[in-house]
């Protein structure tokens, strides 16, 4: 069961911004919607959540979609550092569904 | 601010032999879980605590045990190895949840 979808990679260019799509159609009303990314070798690190409203943080943006079946993560001016496994995750908050994690975006950055 | 702790970093076990991978945070974290992540694969949950004395299944339970007699320690024992368990093993914490999680560097397992 697919909790979300994402494309298996992305490639982009440095200094350029940067939109990972999720969708999660079955989305309920109550799932906040994660993002995080793991680096070679290291464990996923946090870059944002929101539940309905778009969110800012020093990372990243996060745009979701009205009916909150999809959503966006936005790099605003990507970095080869930023070259990375991305995850979104519908985070139900309750028990083994909390987080699932699928395979996520393996986001290139060429220089 | 030592966050998630995980020891060992690297461990390579005989199958049958038994061993536990420690897991140890400082933020005072109620939630916290255990992973395992296959090469080329996404995180898949084996195990989980809400609070020290509660834990419960993932997806992918069989074969290890956990207990959380405190908040800061959760301590996933492999009771019988297989061939099948190497993996990397993350320990996570969050405040609650639907908190952001924390992860741990990892754990690399092989067994022979």
């Amino acid at each position: 069961d697919a909790k979300t979808t994402q494309p298996n990679s992305m490639e982009s260019n440095e200094e350029e911004p940067v939109h990972l799509p999720c969708n999660h159609s079955t989305i309920s009303g109550t799932d906040y919607i994660h993002w995080y990314r793991q680096l070679p070798s290291q464990g996923p690190e946090y870059v944002i959540h929101g539940l309905t409203s778009n969110v800012n943080n020093r990372m990243a943006s996060l745009a979701i979609a009205e009916d909150r079946k999809s959503s966006t993560l936005i790099l605003h001016r990507a970095t080869l550092r930023d070259a990375a496994v991305y995850y979104c995750i519908r985070n139900s908050g309750g028990g083994a569904d909390g987080l699932t994690f699928g395979k996520g975006t393996h986001l290139i950055i060429q220089p | 601010n030592a966050g998630v702790t995980q020891t060992p970093k690297f461990q390579v076990l005989k199958t049958g032999q038994s061993m536990t991978l420690q897991c140890a945070q400082d933020m005072n974290h109620e939630y916290m879980s255990w992973y395992r992540q296959d090469p080329g694969m996404g995180l898949r949950l084996i195990h989980y605590s809400v609070g020290a004395g509660i834990t419960d299944q993932g997806e992918v339970p069989n074969g290890y045990n956990v207990s959380r007699s405190t908040t800061e320690d959760f301590p996933l024992r492999l009771l019988s190895a297989a061939p099948s368990q190497t993996s990397v093993y993350f320990c996570a914490s969050s405040r609650t949840s639907t908190r952001e999680l924390f992860f741990g560097e990892g754990s690399r397992l092989t067994v022979l």
